[in-house]
């Protein structure tokens, strides 16, 4: 999984803590997303950054704050978590997410959280 | 609004025999659909995607999946199931007519049986 990595692979946290979770794509793609999987649930798309603006943010808590600062780089800083946020996070790339676009995501590994 | 039904949460198949892992979709115009797999402790693999024209899309693995509009499904396929094609697939649909968003179903956990 060159293509898209991401760190920590598992973060075990207090409610109380500030972390981040990074995501770095390989594949030149100009669209990074973020989805949160837990047991049971539908994927859910959280952001989404094309061209390095935010173009999608579906009623997440502000305790989830992402960054974006260039292409190939994406943030989730995490502060003041629950603990039914622990899940799968997973960071998604693909290209040309606009209108019409049929293009596929590649996914990464996932960061399994833990809020305790 | 777009929606995506996979009906089934487990699916066991013997090895050797074919497997289908059912999905039906719901948009307002022509969808876009893919197929992915997650393996465990993975992030998920895209599979294959079916945009226009032939209903009989070929991907990955020796996967395939028919796209019927009339049923509004996209079913995934395979001749003949290995042990190693046990993981949990993911449908997924987009409206290509609106800058929508890719919506998933909620995954269907295949357990191949030797």
């Amino acid at each position: 999984e060159t293509g898209v990595t991401q760190t920590p692979r598992h973060l075990v946290m207090g409610m109380t803590n500030k972390k981040s979770l990074k995501c770095e794509q390989h594949l030149g793609h100009n669209a990074m997303y973020w989805y949160k999987q837990s047991a049971k649930k539908p994927l859910e798309l959280m952001f989404v950054y094309s061209l390095e603006e935010r173009v999608e943010n579906n009623s997440v808590p502000s305790r989830f704050s992402p960054e974006c600062p260039n292409s190939s780089h994406l943030f989730l800083h995490l502060h003041t978590l629950q603990p039914e946020d622990s899940a799968l996070y997973l960071c998604a790339s693909s290209q040309d997410p606009q209108r019409g676009s049929y293009n596929e995501q590649f996914f990464g590994p996932g960061t399994r959280l833990t809020v305790l | 609004a777009q929606s995506v039904a996979q009906p089934e949460d487990q699916v066991n198949v013997a090895e050797g025999n074919p497997l289908t892992v059912k999905c039906t979709y719901s948009v307002s115009g022509n969808p876009y659909l893919f197929w992915y797999v997650q393996y465990p402790n993975r992030g998920l693999q895209f599979l294959l995607k079916y945009i226009t024209g032939d209903n009989l899309v070929k991907g990955s693995y020796g996967f395939e999946a028919e796209f019927n509009k009339s049923q509004t499904s996209f079913h995934l396929k395979k001749p003949s199931a290995l042990v190693s094609d046990s993981a949990l697939y993911f449908c997924a649909v987009r409206d290509f007519s609106g800058n929508t968003p890719l919506v998933f179903g909620k995954g269907t956990r295949l357990s191949v049986i030797a």
